[in-house]
């Protein structure tokens, strides 16, 4: 049972557009949210994080929304850039702490110049 | 190193072998994690240690895998008489602790491959 869903496996956009990604859970215990970037043959890269006591947080180009009644939360970057072009991961912990994280599938972002 | 280290990059071995992959997590980091990511999967959660102690260990896939740790620094996952869907790249991260939501870094992962 997926704990976490990134339903779009791939996202194609224009340099210097919105690149929104979305992602769900359907865990409540979840309380911690990160997002993180891969790169082929890197270990993932930590990206930004929101804690459930927030509903957004904004590094720079990077802004997490948490929306906990819909168990939704996305991850905008703008303007996009054709080197934020990676796989891009979500991942959700409980219990307020960083055990393990619960990671989605994936979703394959392409910035076009 | 600043980042977490992990050795070897690239592992290929026969069937029924055992193979021993390690960690270095970045300095000053109690709280160490294995994850695996297998071809179009997500990661999935193997084992984390808090210091030398694992609590959980409930995401290792049968009793042919164990981990340790010694010194709270680097870690080993251990792999008996492998098969071949133990193929998977084999990602290692840490933390400053388990408190506090601090987020997880990882290393660039050893790519096994079983033949």
């Amino acid at each position: 049972d997926q704990q976490v869903k990134q339903n779009s496996p791939s996202l194609s956009v224009q340099e210097g557009r919105i690149s929104i990604l979305n992602c769900d859970y359907t865990n409540s215990m979840f309380d911690y949210f990160l997002w993180y970037k891969k790169y082929p043959a890197e270990g993932p890269t930590f990206l930004i994080s929101i804690s459930s006591i927030k509903d957004k947080n904004e590094d720079g180009r990077f802004t997490v929304f948490l929306n906990k009644s819909a168990k939704h939360l996305s991850l905008h970057i703008v303007p996009s850039q054709p080197g934020d072009s990676a796989v891009y991961f979500c991942a959700a912990s409980s219990q307020g702490g960083s055990e393990k994280l619960v990671f989605g599938k994936g979703t394959k972002l392409t910035v076009n110049p | 190193g600043a980042g977490v280290s992990q050795s070897p990059s690239n592992k290929v071995t026969e069937k029924g072998k055992d193979v021993e992959l390690r960690c270095d997590p970045i300095s000053g980091h109690t709280a160490l994690y294995w994850y695996r990511q297998s071809l179009g999967q997500g990661l999935e959660f193997l084992i984390y240690f808090q210091g030398n102690s694992a609590p959980d260990k409930s995401g290792l896939p049968s009793d042919r895998f164990s981990a340790e740790r010694t010194g709270g620094s680097v870690s080993t996952l251990t792999i008996q008489r492998t098969q071949q869907e133990d193929s998977a790249v084999y990602l290692c991260a840490s933390s400053l602790d388990i408190s506090g939501n601090q987020p997880q870094h990882f290393g660039d992962g050893t790519r096994l491959s079983i033949l």
